[in-house]
């Protein structure tokens, strides 16, 4: 089975651009998360989607947003990028829901710099 | 806020030894904690996990301690391999199904280091 992917692996883009990434979660997965991964902040949720809704939302602007498709593929948006925004975005997919230890399997990345 | 602690922040061993990284939390709510392992350039990989209700679980060469009192959980590596040297994050999350959610809270992460 293959594994959850992200579209592209490598960004660079200037501040003020706005940028869309894309997961691909695991056959079957229903839900979505999103991560940002940085040196100084770790590793910090940004949302959830679940059957095209968002269900979960962590503390960023709302210049971060997301949308979750039928297919369950998810994109997330940043808009009026900033250089604070350049980290590592993580996808993860799991089956939602189903047991205790739903697993969250995390994707490879997308490596994001804002100049 | 950060709600998962995690220590230390980087950590050598020698090969064979045991490694050992802490986790303290502070939302009693959590209820499932999970390890992630997490090499360059990949994605994190669950690599064991717990429910609070067990004071230990162990799988092969890993095993985690959780002091529910304490809020605290740990993992331990025996027999630590170069191959290991990787970076771990301790995880918690507050109460799962369609409800709740699958919202993963990390500590900071340990850069863990396997001297030949």
């Amino acid at each position: 089975k293959a594994g959850v992917t992200q579209t592209p692996r490598y960004l660079i883009k200037t501040r003020g651009q706005q940028v869309t990434l894309s997961c691909s979660p695991i056959s079957g997965h229903r839900s979505v998360s999103w991560y940002q991964q940085t040196p100084g902040q770790g590793l910090q949720f940004l949302f959830e989607y679940f059957s095209e809704t968002q269900r979960n939302k962590g503390n960023f602007p709302g210049r971060f947003s997301g949308r979750q498709f039928s297919n369950s593929r998810s994109e997330m948006n940043v808009s009026t990028l900033e250089l604070g925004d350049s980290a590592l975005y993580l996808c993860a997919s799991s089956l939602a829901g189903t047991g205790y230890t739903d697993t969250q399997y995390f994707g490879p990345g997308t490596r994001l710099t804002v100049l | 806020q950060q709600q998962v602690k995690q220590s230390p922040q980087s950590l050598i061993v020698q090969k064979g030894g045991i490694s050992i990284i802490n986790c303290a939390y502070e939302n009693t709510a959590f209820d499932y904690f999970p390890w992630y392992q997490q090499f360059p350039g990949k994605g994190p990989a669950l690599l064991i996990a717990i429910r609070p209700d067990v004071s230990e679980k162990k799988e092969g060469r890993f095993t985690i301690s959780f002091n529910k009192s304490a809020k605290q959980f740990s993992l331990h590596i025996m027999d630590s391999q170069p191959g290991d040297s990787a970076t771990y994050f301790c995880a918690a999350r507050r109460g799962w199904g369609r409800a709740s959610g699958s919202r993963l809270t990390f500590g900071e992460g340990t850069q863990l280091t396997v001297n030949p």
